[in-house]
């Protein structure tokens, strides 16, 4: 079963614009992460943010935590066509190791 | 250093048959995770290896197996394939056994006919 939720499950928007998806998610959790998937495949590790954080920046990303309502955001400034990807938040299974429980991904599309 | 790598890209099996997917580990990393993602949804773990132990497994049939050698290569077996194991399958390392951030191979997409 998905951990993590995000929202919207598509999103257009043009080069230059932000671009902000929203993951929520059910359990408790250590941290957060964020990974992008061009066309079908590998993903790509974007950033974490641990739960005693609340804001994280890198580069053109931001991200935020919030525990009490069990959500994240990932704004992405300034985007260009390169950005187009799904994203996917995702949380640590803590039954094994380290092995991630994703959402089904918010499909982003920048047009120039 | 590189990175992970995993074979074939693309696999055409029959329903029944059986199917043996590879991964090679990105250079010092012990641990290693497969996922399936079927077309739409986000990647759903399947089991997680460390140290040529199985450290974890998510909601899969047995007939999911899989196998770690000592150079960190591993493999995902699928036994009597069924339609819904068409998917993408990605295996990803990481360098130690609780280090979040993981490394994702370009995965290998396998089609049951």
């Amino acid at each position: 079963s998905q951990q993590g939720e995000e929202d919207p499950q598509a999103l257009s928007i043009q080069e230059g614009e932000n671009a902000t998806m929203n993951c929520s998610y059910k359990t408790s959790i250590n941290n957060l992460q964020w990974y992008r998937q061009n066309s079908g495949r590998g993903l790509v590790h974007l950033i974490l943010i641990r739960s005693n954080e609340r804001e994280k920046h890198s580069g053109r990303l931001r991200v935020t935590l919030d525990t009490s309502k069990k959500s994240s955001s990932l704004l992405i400034t300034a985007s260009r066509a390169a950005d187009t990807a799904s994203y996917f938040c995702a949380t640590v299974f803590n039954q094994a190791g380290t092995a991630l429980i994703f959402g089904k991904g918010t499909t982003l599309s920048v047009s120039s | 250093e590189t990175g992970v790598t995993q074979s074939p890209t693309h696999l055409i099996k029959t329903r029944g048959q059986q199917v043996t997917l590879r991964c090679s580990s990105q250079s010092g990393h012990n641990t290693v995770s497969w996922y399936q993602q079927a077309l739409g949804q986000g990647p759903q773990f399947i089991f997680q290896y460390y140290r040529e132990e199985e450290n974890g497994r998510g909601n899969f049939p047995p007939r999911f197996s899989g196998l770690q050698f000592p150079n960190y290569s591993s493999e995902l077996n699928v036994n009597a394939l069924e339609l819904d194991d068409s998917a993408l399958y990605l295996c990803a390392s990481s360098p130690g056994q609780f280090t979040d951030t993981q490394y994702f191979g370009p995965g290998t997409r396998l089609t049951v006919l």
